[in-house]
């Protein structure tokens, strides 16, 4: 089955700065990298996703790239503000797979 | 309703108690899903229940824990004489089909005492 990887565990940067989280996966056939953003209390919430076919993505602040030959992607988000803080999930799935593999998470704080 | 809900919120219980989870799924969603979220894990993969098909109950983790769906809406997952490691945040989502779109409730945080 699939195996994603998440770095790093924590991450904490001043606010405005940018913050970058990656991930790898092991299923060279998965084709769909969603993001989730999930504050204290809360279900996770999706925040932005990409699909095979495409290398980048952005949505504001936000920005997600893909490496289909290297199995990794990556979540970028600029200019962060201290609403950014929050734990931060990335998942892959292949076409067959409803499930969604995630990565263990990362644990983002901006500091005012 | 606006999004998924889930009762209770929080469920504190002696070890060896059944509990039970219930959760709403977003009117029309067809596709409902069940994870676990241990503290400082991941989210691992319990249920899916996908309309009139039957489940794929492959990521409940041992015979104590099953879950339903009545009438293509509100699922319950049940778990049986609960141990302590079974605390955890249980989260349920839906989507409108397929794997896309997740969109999932609050959870219900579970201690086992």
């Amino acid at each position: 089955g699939e195996n994603v990887e998440q770095h790093p565990s924590t991450l904490s940067v001043q606010e405005g700065d940018s913050a970058v989280i990656k991930c790898t996966y092991s299923d060279s056939a998965s084709n769909y990298f969603p993001w989730y953003k999930q504050e204290l209390g809360k279900g996770p919430q999706l925040i932005i996703d990409i699909r095979s076919n495409v290398g980048e993505k952005k949505d504001q602040r936000i920005a997600v790239t893909l490496n289909k030959t290297a199995k990794h992607f990556s979540l970028h988000i600029t200019e962060t503000q201290p609403e950014d803080s929050a734990v931060y999930f990335c998942a892959a799935s292949n076409s067959n797979d409803y499930k969604l593999s995630f990565g263990a998470g990362t644990t983002v704080t901006v500091r005012a | 309703g606006a999004g998924v809900s889930q009762s209770p919120s929080n469920k504190v219980t002696e070890k060896g108690k059944d509990v039970e989870l219930r959760c709403d799924p977003i009117s029309g969603h067809t596709a409902l899903y069940w994870y676990r979220q241990s503290l400082g894990q991941g989210l691992e993969f319990l249920i899916y229940f996908q309309g009139n098909s039957a489940p794929d109950k492959s990521g409940l983790p041992s015979d104590r824990f099953s879950a339903e769906r009545t009438g293509g809406s509100v699922s319950t997952l049940t778990i049986q004489r609960t141990q302590q490691e079974d605390s955890a945040v249980y989260l349920c989502a839906s989507t409108f089909r397929g794997r896309e779109g997740r969109v999932f409730g609050p959870g219900t945080r579970l201690l086992v005492l």
